[in-house]
């Protein structure tokens, strides 16, 4: 079955302290990534999306991610956070073959200044 | 920028009662969804429709849950008879017909607790 498994439910970090939150997948063939942050109170605001290509992609706010099919992973970068980082963090997998996101269960993070 | 409006923003139901919880997605968009979240737990999709009909839905929109564009600009859900674990916030999302990069965009969400 496919599924997205974010290993880490909560991280904490200093601000300016590098990122990286983790997201792995199991899918027979290469879907389609994408990372979502929602913020409290807030709806589900689009990263960045891995469709094909460059398997390093740029997002909005800094962020970043790396597609490495080897690991099925698809995991998320940040090399200095900022205190309105703090949010929860998706990771999501739009297979080819089905209209819907599979979500992760989520990174909650926590930026200490 | 356009954006996908949900309202209410919060709405509180007694059990058993029915919702409707409304959506206007993106102008050019053709394909709509609705997901939920149960606090604490995560996103789920819960259907897709496209063209005036459901195209996927998931084991959890079972007969109390139903979908319509009554206009040219709304999408809404409608659950027909709420239970307490219905209580969740709801998303729902749009996206162009190309399928090829292009992400849904999802709406800020309804709160919808039932009591």
């Amino acid at each position: 079955a496919q599924s997205v498994t974010q290993p880490d439910i909560h991280i904490t970090v200093s601000e300016g302290a590098s990122l990286e939150l983790r997201c792995n997948y199991s899918y027979g063939a290469t879907p389609y990534l994408f990372w979502y942050v929602q913020s409290p109170g807030q709806g589900l605001q689009l990263l960045l999306k891995y469709f094909s290509g460059d398997t390093l992609v740029q997002g909005i706010k800094g962020f970043e991610a790396e597609f490495k099919r080897s690991q099925s992973s698809f995991n998320l970068r940040k090399p200095s956070v900022h205190w309105s980082d703090a949010a929860e963090y998706f990771c999501a997998v739009g297979p080819y073959n089905t209209d819907k996101l599979i979500f992760g269960t989520g990174t909650r993070l926590q930026v200490f200044p | 920028e356009p954006e996908v409006t949900q309202t209410p923003s919060h709405q509180v139901t007694q059990m058993g009662q029915e919702v409707i919880l409304r959506c206007v997605p993106i102008s050019n968009h053709l394909y709509f969804y609705w997901y939920r979240q149960i606090l604490g737990q995560k996103v789920e999709f819960l259907v897709s429709f496209y063209n005036n009909e459901i195209s996927e839905k998931s084991e959890i929109f079972d007969d109390q849950f139903s979908v319509e564009r009554p206009d040219g600009s709304n999408f809404t859900l409608k659950i027909r008879s709420t239970k307490l674990e219905d209580s969740a916030m709801y998303f729902c999302a749009s996206r162009t017909p190309d399928r090829q990069n292009t992400e849904a965009f999802f709406g800020q969400g309804t709160r919808l607790t039932v009591v």
